[in-house]
């Protein structure tokens, strides 16, 4: 079974241009969720969707970040335009509705570098 | 507002010593609490988790303790083997399963030879 597969793993912008990051969740999780690690501090919050709808974007930094879930299955997480301080780890996560264990499953991440 | 801290940036334990991870929590709703595991270049990983309704849960090597009164958590690893240097992150939830996990800053443990 595929895990979380995440898209690009390192994107490297100038500052005012915009980056698409694209998450493909494990298949038949209706959770995913965004989080972001800045270098050495604590894995940060995003938000979550649940199926196609955003149950908690309440980490989301400001408007220039954008989360979309058509369909309910792969997300994209566009930033435009990019600041400095955008860059860091993205990483992605799904889970299945009603786990027992309350798991969440990551893909690798996006780096993001933003000059 | 870090709702989950990690207050020890690393660790360097002896191989075959035991390692012990903490980690403090804030908001009192957590009732789940879990560790991951990251190598570098991958995304965390499962390691071990514990409800609010219980105050130990071993695995194996790993025992993760819980004490609510003091909202603290702590990993234990022993022994300690090289192959267990990685950073360790600590999550909690509130409300159940599937809920926003928040997350610590990490600690990068190094088990030595």
């Amino acid at each position: 079974e595929a895990g979380v597969t995440q898209f690009p793993s390192h994107s490297v912008i100038e500052k005012g241009q915009t980056v698409t990051l694209r998450c493909d969740p494990i298949s038949g999780h209706d959770n995913l969720y965004w989080y972001r690690r800045v270098m050495g501090k604590e894995i940060k919050f995003l938000l979550h969707f649940v199926k196609e709808s955003k149950q908690d974007e309440s980490g989301m930094p400001n408007n220039r970040f954008l989360a979309e879930r058509t369909g309910g299955t792969y997300s994209t997480l566009k930033v435009q335009p990019a600041e400095l301080e955008d860059s860091g780890v993205y990483f992605c996560a799904s889970s299945q509705s009603g786990s027992n264990t309350g798991e969440l499953f990551f893909g690798e991440g996006s780096r993001l570098t933003v000059l | 507002d870090q709702q989950v801290k990690q207050n020890s940036p690393s660790l360097s334990v002896q191989e075959g010593r035991i390692s012990i991870l903490n980690c403090d929590y804030t908001n009192s709703m957590f009732d789940y609490f879990l560790w991951y595991k990251k190598y570098p270049a991958e995304g965390p990983t499962f390691l071990i988790s514990i409800s609010s309704i219980k105050d130990k849960n071993e695995d194996g090597r790993f025992t993760v303790f819980l004490n609510k009164s003091a909202k603290h958590l702590s990993l234990h690893i022993v022994p300690s083997q090289p192959g267990d240097s990685a950073v360790y992150f600590c999550a909690a939830s509130a409300q159940g399963f599937n809920n926003d996990m928040r997350f610590g800053a990490g600690t990068r443990l190094t088990v030595k030879p």
